[in-house]
């Protein structure tokens, strides 16, 4: 059973980076054919796709924040990571990590997010 | 991008009864439609994909339908472990989108 955890900081000023890493257990993370995703959900409201990797370390992000992401991959480690510079209160939300098991968009798995609140 | 609007915002229904909740797409999405639950507190859950197709693990009562851009997601006898929160999502283009949700609350 795969087995998907955040871990990161749960408080960040405002301006500086926003750092999270996904560790994934149950399989490695360079097997199968599957990307490996971050989503973001501010309290109360829906979910947004932020962007993912692939284990060759091919990405693809959401136009909406591709200035200020980037999401790498260590597979020694069975991690994959998200960094989000320059961030405001707007980028207060629970990150949930995910896999993509048709690498069409179709996530199957997922951590089971961690709260990372913007603030002085 | 892709705008999924989903109706209605809450639905109160009864247990044993069945829940019909919609998903609209602002243009067609083919079939590339996705359901998941959420539970407060917890990540979404993979209900259905390709419009129509339940995930691993799903009992028979979920159904999905629809194509283009009407999609339809029916709980045909409501469970007292059914009451969450449904988004609809698209991954017929990039960025793929969620709807807003719909909250299925006891009635």
């Amino acid at each position: 059973q795969v087995q998907l955890q955040e871990s990161g900081p749960g408080l960040v000023k405002p301006s500086q980076t926003l750092s999270l890493t996904c560790t994934v257990s149950g399989g490695s993370i360079s097997s199968g054919n599957y990307y490996w995703t971050w989503f973001r959900q501010p309290a109360g409201k829906g979910l947004e796709w932020i962007g993912r990797i692939y284990t060759s370390g091919s990405t693809n992000y959401n136009p909406s924040l591709k200035s200020r992401v980037t999401i790498s991959v260590d597979t020694s480690k069975n991690q994959f990571s998200l960094k989000l510079n320059s961030v405001t209160a707007a980028d207060t939300a629970v990150y949930y990590c995910a896999r993509d098991c048709s690498s069409q968009g179709i996530f199957d798995y997922w951590g089971q997010g961690t709260l990372v609140t913007v603030s002085s | 991008e892709i705008v999924m609007t989903q109706s209605p915002a809450t639905l109160s229904v009864s247990p044993g009864e069945r829940a019909t909740l919609s998903c609209r797409a602002s243009q067609s999405v083919s079939s590339n439609l996705a359901w998941y639950q959420q539970k407060p507190g917890q990540a979404p859950r993979l209900l259905i994909y390709g419009a129509s197709t339940r995930a691993t693990g799903i009992p028979a009562r979920f159904s999905g339908s629809g194509s283009g851009t009407e999609f339809t997601l029916t709980i045909s006898s409501l469970q007292s472990e059914d009451f969450a929160v449904y988004y609809c999502q698209q991954y017929n283009n990039w960025p793929i989108t969620f709807g807003q949700g719909t909250r299925l609350e006891i009635k």
